[in-house]
């Protein structure tokens, strides 16, 4: 069975430092990962995928993820954090089962930047 | 465009009695999913509909859940005799078919059973 871990369930950081949140996932099979943020009162928003391809993988508002396959890893990274960025995210995986995709998540990592 | 839509995005009710949480999908959008998301336990898949196929109710946690989707567009996810329990978030997500890897999410609506 597949499982996503979010090592840290808060992160405070202050505006313009550097963040990582981090995700650990276990499968026996090759999967896809995800990361989702959701910010107050608001649906999931897709801000990364890694599918195939290169380990590096950019996306939206800045943030990149490293896909580690020996360390089953795929911790997000942002060099300097907004205001804006405070939020819930998210990892997840992703098999396809029976033709459709089912996604897994982490328990989420809650995001806080103070000024 | 227009997003996934979900309604009511609030519902208070009475331990006992039913609710129907309602989702609209992106137009021409195929598969559809149920998630919830409660305190404690993240969030967790529920039911996916892809087209008019029979539905995977794999993760409705117990025969009080149901769901369906008619004209393979507008879900409703009903909950009968509600319990404390099922108090949580309830998000809707589409994609394009049942094989894309992006699922958009509506804003969710939030259940609260007394």
């Amino acid at each position: 069975a597949q499982s996503v871990t979010q090592l840290d369930s808060q992160v405070p950081v202050f505006e313009e430092a550097p963040v990582e949140l981090r995700c650990n996932y276990s499968s026996s099979v090759s999967v896809y990962l995800f990361w989702y943020v959701q910010y107050p009162n608001q649906g999931l928003q897709l801000l990364l995928k890694y599918l195939s391809g290169s380990t590096l993988v950019k996306g939206i508002n800045g943030f990149e993820a490293e896909f580690n396959k020996s360390q089953t890893s795929f911790h997000l990274r942002k060099p300097s954090v907004h205001i804006s960025d405070t939020a819930e995210y998210f990892c997840a995986v992703s098999r396809i089962i029976q033709g459709a995709q089912k996604l897994v998540f982490g328990q989420g990592t809650r995001l806080t930047i103070n000024p | 465009g227009a997003g996934v839509s979900q309604s009511p995005s609030n519902k208070v009710t009475e331990k006992g009695k039913d609710v129907e949480l309602r989702c609209d999908p992106i137009s021409g959008h195929t598969a559809l999913y149920w998630y919830r998301q409660s305190l404690g336990q993240g969030l967790e898949f529920l039911i996916y509909f892809q087209g008019n196929s029979a539905p995977d109710k794999s993760g409705l946690p117990s025969d009080r859940f149901s769901a369906e989707r008619t004209g393979g567009s507008v879900s409703t996810l009903t909950i009968q005799r509600t319990q404390q329990e099922d108090s949580a978030v309830y998000l809707c997500a589409s994609s394009l078919s049942r094989q894309a890897y992006e699922q958009y999410f509506g804003p969710g609506t939030r259940l609260t059973v007394t």
